[in-house]
């Protein structure tokens, strides 16, 4: 079974451009995580899918930050425009149902960003 | 709302030894999963152990056991004869089921030291 797949796995830019991230979860699962790690600290939510309808968001910097899961499989993040304060591990995970039962979550690679 | 608190930014523990990792929790959900992680510093999340909030049992596997204490809200990992490859960042995480709909957090970490 392929796991999660991310890309880039590496991304630098300068400040005020704007950037795009790709995660394509395991096949058949429902739920899409996204999440921001800051080197030293634990993998903060950014936004939650569940197929393409979206679960929470509360921690998305909605004023440069967007993602997007069309038909429920594949999700885009974007940050438009980067600061410097963005310069994290940007993860991506995916189970089945989660709020429904436990469903072991299963992380990609990352994508290191960062922003000069 | 949830909240995920590891206390001990980082531990040391002798090869052979156990060594047990804090986790404390916070939440309104009746029904919610408890998860522990472990990244290493090439950067994959692993998942390690899970425990359900209504298991009447502790979750073991392998090496690992869930030392869960409901009543406290605690967590905690305890890894039983360390080896070297233990050493790296563990992450406590929880998911509820009800209210919060499978949002899942994650606390800072504990970076663990194994010395030979």
């Amino acid at each position: 079974e392929a796991g999660v797949a991310q890309s880039p796995r590496y991304k630098i830019i300068e400040k005020r451009q704007s950037v795009a991230f790709w995660c394509n979860p395991i096949s058949g699962h429902a739920t899409l995580y996204w999440y921001q790690q800051i080197l030293g600290q634990g993998p903060k939510l950014l936004i939650q899918f569940q197929n393409n309808g979206v679960v929470d968001d509360s921690q998305l910097p909605k004023d440069r930050f967007s993602a997007e899961r069309l038909k429920g499989v594949d999700s885009t993040l974007k940050i438009q425009p980067a600061k410097l304060e963005d310069s994290a591990v940007y993860l991506c995970a995916s189970s089945g149902e989660a709020a429904s039962s436990y469903n072991e979550q299963f992380f990609g690679p990352g994508t290191r960003l960062t922003v000069l | 709302a949830q909240k995920i608190t590891q206390t001990q930014p980082g531990m040391f523990v002798q090869e052979k030894e156990a060594v047990t990792l804090d986790c404390t929790y916070d939440t309104s959900d009746p029904s919610y999963g408890l998860f522990w992680y472990k990244q290493p510093s090439s950067g994959e999340m692993i998942f390690l152990i899970y425990q359900g909030s209504y298991d009447q049992q502790n979750a073991t596997e392998g090496r690992y056991s869930l030392n869960f204490q409901k009543a406290r809200k605690s967590a905690n990992l305890v890894i039983s004869a360390s080896q070297l490859g233990d050493s790296a960042m563990y992450f406590c995480a929880m998911r509820g089921f009800n209210t919060n709909a499978g949002k899942s957090t994650f606390g800072d970490g504990t970076t663990l030291t194994v010395k030979p």
